[in-house]
């Protein structure tokens, strides 16, 4: 069964720092990846995701993700970090066109 | 805005009772799925609906049930609710008419959720 792990249950970072959240996956076949954001009271929304080609995918707002196929990971990054990135970023995996199996989620703090 | 609509926005109830919950799709999506989230269980996967037929079936209790109709919109039946029921449900759709579901990559657009309390 695919499955997604966040490790982090939450990242601080200062604004204006480079970020990193963590995401490593288990599927059977090739992953669908995915990164969602959700701000608080609100439904999540879709950032980016890797189907094929390029390991580093350019996603919304200025985030980006990289695929490591070694490592089943599945980093979700962007260089400079908004006191309005502050959220709550989700991880998902699907094995194609079914359902998304979603992490636990990893709350970002951005200080000003 | 997602373009998916779900109604109503917050419930309260008590246990024991039943209530329903509306999502209408992006207009021409013809997937519609339904999550949870709780605090302690996270964002579960419940089902999905494929064009008014059932696709996928997750982690869904008996008491709870949906439902796509023709014109696509779906309904969440939860009954005999218990406290554990309190949490968010989402609604999500994808795939418009038109696509084929091996070119859906999974994509999900969600609607803002229906918080629901049981007393």
């Amino acid at each position: 069964a695919q499955s997604v792990a966040q490790p982090e249950d939450q990242v601080n970072v200062a604004e204006g720092n480079p970020l990193t959240v963590k995401c490593t996956y288990s599927v059977s076949g090739n992953p669908y990846l995915f990164w969602y954001v959700q701000y608080p009271n609100r439904g999540l929304q879709f950032l980016l995701k890797y189907i094929t080609g390029d390991n580093l995918v350019k996603g919304s707002y200025g985030f980006e993700a990289e695929f490591n196929k070694s490592q089943t990971s599945f980093h979700l990054k962007k260089p400079s970090a908004l006191v309005s990135d502050s959220a709550l970023y989700f991880c998902a995996v699907s094995p194609g066109f079914q359902k998304l199996v979603f992490g636990t989620g990893t709350r970002l703090l951005v200080s000003p | 805005d997602s373009g998916v609509t779900q109604t109503p926005k917050h419930l309260i109830t008590a246990t024991g009772q039943r209530v329903t919950l509306r999502c209408s799709p992006r207009s021409g999506d013809l997937s519609v799925y339904w999550y949870q989230q709780s605090l302690d269980q996270g964002l579960q996967f419940l089902i999905q609906y494929y064009n008014g037929e059932e696709r996928a079936k997750g982690n869904i209790l008996e008491r709870f049930s949906a439902q796509q109709f023709p014109d696509l919109h779906s309904e969440l039946n939860l009954s005999s609710l218990e406290l554990g029921d309190s949490a968010l449900y989402f609604c999500a759709s994808s795939l418009p008419s038109g696509g084929t579901v091996s070119s859906n990559t999974g994509e999900l657009f969600f609607g803002e959720g229906s918080r629901l309390t049981v007393l």
